[in-house]
Formats: structure tokens, C-alpha cells, sequence
């Protein structure tokens, strides 16, 4: 069975300071894509990523980064000089298979003070 | 940009009356979703929806739950007698073939 530990409730960081939020996963796939959702305080879940279990390689996305390792089986988060605006719940979340339904942890609640 | 619509934004019902939730997916997408959030809570698949059929349900869609996709555009979640812990938010997603889910920006349900 797939599942997706977020072992961080809530983290709160001061503006501009960079911040990590991790994420571990367990499946018997070989096959298998992770997700990081932002879900902002009006609800909705806006994709941020998606990577395959075949592609290690590290992304960067302006300020948000991404680090996938197989032998962790970890995909961890960072927000580098964070913003205010970047206050949300952080959603990680796996599907084996392309198509198959997503697994979601259970979320890291971050507060950037401004 | 495409995206997915969910309707109505909040809904309130009575304990024990029906409510039809409506997603419109994107156009070209074929696989389409429903998940709950409880409040606080995280995000949980409810069923899966391809090829006209219900391809993977979770333990919380009983009997009590069924999808449609009436007409070819509208994809529903009909819940026939509402319980107090039915209250959450409802997401609905769809997927292409080979893209990530994309998410309606959900009904939130309150049965009181």
C-alpha cells in the first residue's frame, strides 16, 4: 500500500529566511509520480510539481526547489528567501501509476512572519 | 488557461437530504476524481472515474455515494442521505493522459 508521511504539522519562519519542508514515501511500485500541492487559506490546491520515479534530478523552479532521493525515499521541498505570500499548507502526494488516484500526506501548515 | 469547475462554491444541507455536487473537468481530459478534505484534515481519494465507469473507489464511497457523468462535460457526486461527518470539502480533479491532476477549487459541504 502507498503511503505519504509529513512529519512536520507546522513550521513558521521569519520572511527571507529559506525553509525545507520534507516529505517520505513508501510503495512496492517501481513506477510511481510525486506531487507537492500548495493549498492557500481560500482552499483551493494548486499544483506546484510532478516527477517520475525514473527522473532523479534535482528542479528549481525560480525560488522553490525540489530534491528527490530514491534511496530515502524522500522528496523534500525548500523555499528559498520565503514571502508572506507563501504561507499555505504544503500538500505532498504520490500516485503509482500514470493515471492512478493520488495519496496524500497529511500536510505542513507554514507561516512566513513577516 | 483550462481549468476545472466546481459548483455551487458552498452548499448547506439538512441531515438526511441529497445533494449533487458539479464538476466540469477539463475538455480533452479522460480521468476524472473525487476527493474529500475534512476540516484540518488531509486530502482522501474518493473514486475514480474512466471510460464511463468507476475505475477504483476508497472505503469512504458506500452506497451512499454515487457518480455520474450525465451528458459528456458534467462529472457529479451525488450523496443520497447526508450525515453529519459528510461535512468537508469536496474536490474534483481530472487528469490527461499523461499530465498532472488538475483540482476545481472545491464545494464545501455543510450538513447540519
Amino acid at each position: 500500500a502507498q503511503k505519504v508521511t509529513q512529519a512536520q504539522t507546522e513550521i513558521s519562519v521569519v520572511e527571507k529566511e529559506d525553509v525545507t519542508l520534507d516529505c517520505v514515501y513508501e510503495t512496492r511500485d517501481t513506477t510511481y509520480y510525486l506531487f507537492w500541492y500548495k493549498q492557500p487559506p481560500s482552499g483551493e490546491l494548486v499544483f506546484l510539481i510532478r516527477r517520475n520515479s525514473f527522473d532523479e534530478q534535482n528542479e528549481i523552479s525560480g525560488r522553490y526547489s525540489w530534491n528527490f532521493q530514491k534511496s530515502t525515499s524522500s522528496f523534500n521541498f525548500t523555499i528559498t528567501a520565503s514571502q508572506v505570500v507563501d504561507s499555505a499548507v504544503y500538500f505532498c502526494a504520490l500516485s503509482e501509476g500514470r493515471n492512478e488516484k493520488l495519496t496524500f500526506g497529511t500536510g505542513t501548515r507554514l507561516t512566513i512572519i513577516p | 488557461e483550462p481549468e476545472v469547475t466546481q459548483t455551487p462554491s458552498h452548499q448547506v444541507t439538512q441531515m438526511g437530504q441529497e445533494v449533487i455536487l458539479r464538476c466540469v473537468p477539463i475538455s480533452n481530459h479522460l480521468y476524472f476524481y473525487w476527493y474529500r478534505q475534512i476540516l484540518g484534515q488531509k486530502v482522501e481519494f474518493l473514486v475514480s472515474f474512466y471510460n464511463n465507469e468507476i475505475s477504483e473507489k476508497s472505503e469512504i464511497f458506500d452506497d451512499q455515494f454515487s457518480v455520474e457523468r450525465p451528458d459528456g462535460s458534467n462529472f457529479t457526486l451525488k450523496i443520497r442521505s447526508t450525515k453529519l461527518e459528510d461535512s468537508a470539502m469536496y474536490f474534483c480533479a481530472s487528469r490527461g493522459l499523461d499530465t498532472e491532476a488538475f483540482f476545481g477549487q472545491g464545494t464545501r459541504l455543510t450538513v447540519v
